[in-house]
């Protein structure tokens, strides 16, 4: 019944790989975000989706690629992993632009 | 750019005592969110503010927003283990919202004794 679900929960893996974060919110809402939360739990928007189309792409190294393949998904690939991506990333969504956020659980990334 | 300060950076209560968490923007704050992050978890959505002077309440938790609208402040009554975690007060970049989602404070650690 998870209103927004993000897998994997934990992913621990080796510098320069490729891994991504898969994100689903079944509340029928149109827009989606991805949030990333730092080690000082410093939480800043990286995207923002409405109706699948990216809306906000903040100052994020292009090796960051979210992917909306219907409005339900909002999946997040990251390619050469660095150890600098070590945080926590939270995908979240909203009815629509300006309406109330609702979070996922995050997803702890660690690179080593 | 709306930079939020939160205060205090930590607290510890001794269980069964009250406490007040507080937001402070330079700017004014369109739609004034609170949340909470239990530690290892997510952000669980507490109240949303909008209007000066208003007020609002769920179980022990109190949010307020000032009439200038650049404060905010979470009052928890009679405070238990459960309210255990990391508050995090975000705001709308501007009126109306925007697709930018929020932006956030750098959170209070809370810490219940007991």
């Amino acid at each position: 019944d998870t209103a927004v679900s993000q897998t994997p929960k934990y992913l621990v893996t080796q510098m320069g790989n490729d891994k991504s974060i898969k994100c689903e919110q079944n509340l029928g809402h149109d827009t989606m975000y991805w949030y990333k939360q730092d080690s000082k739990k410093f939480l800043k928007i990286m995207f923002s989706y409405n109706n699948k189309e990216l809306i906000i792409n903040e100052t994020v190294p292009n090796r960051f690629s979210p992917k909306s393949p219907d409005k339900a998904h909002l999946n997040l690939h990251i390619n050469s992993l660095e150890l600098g991506d070590s945080a926590v990333y939270f995908c979240a969504s909203s009815l629509t632009i300006g309406n109330t956020i609702y979070f996922g659980e995050g997803s702890w990334l660690t690179v080593v | 750019s709306q930079e939020l300060e939160q205060s205090p950076q930590s607290l510890i209560v001794q269980e069964g005592k009250n406490l007040t968490i507080n937001c402070t923007s330079s700017k004014t704050l369109y739609g004034l969110y609170w949340y909470k992050q239990k530690y290892g978890e997510g952000l669980i959505f507490l109240m949303m503010l909008q209007k000066g002077g208003e007020e609002k309440s769920h179980e022990k938790i109190t949010a307020k927003l000032d009439e200038k609208k650049q404060q905010s402040s979470l009052h928890i009554t009679a405070s238990q283990p459960s309210h255990a975690g990391i508050y995090l007060c975000g705001a709308d970049r501007k009126s109306g919202g925007g697709a930018d989602g929020l932006t956030f404070g750098k959170g209070t650690h809370l810490i219940i004794q007991p």
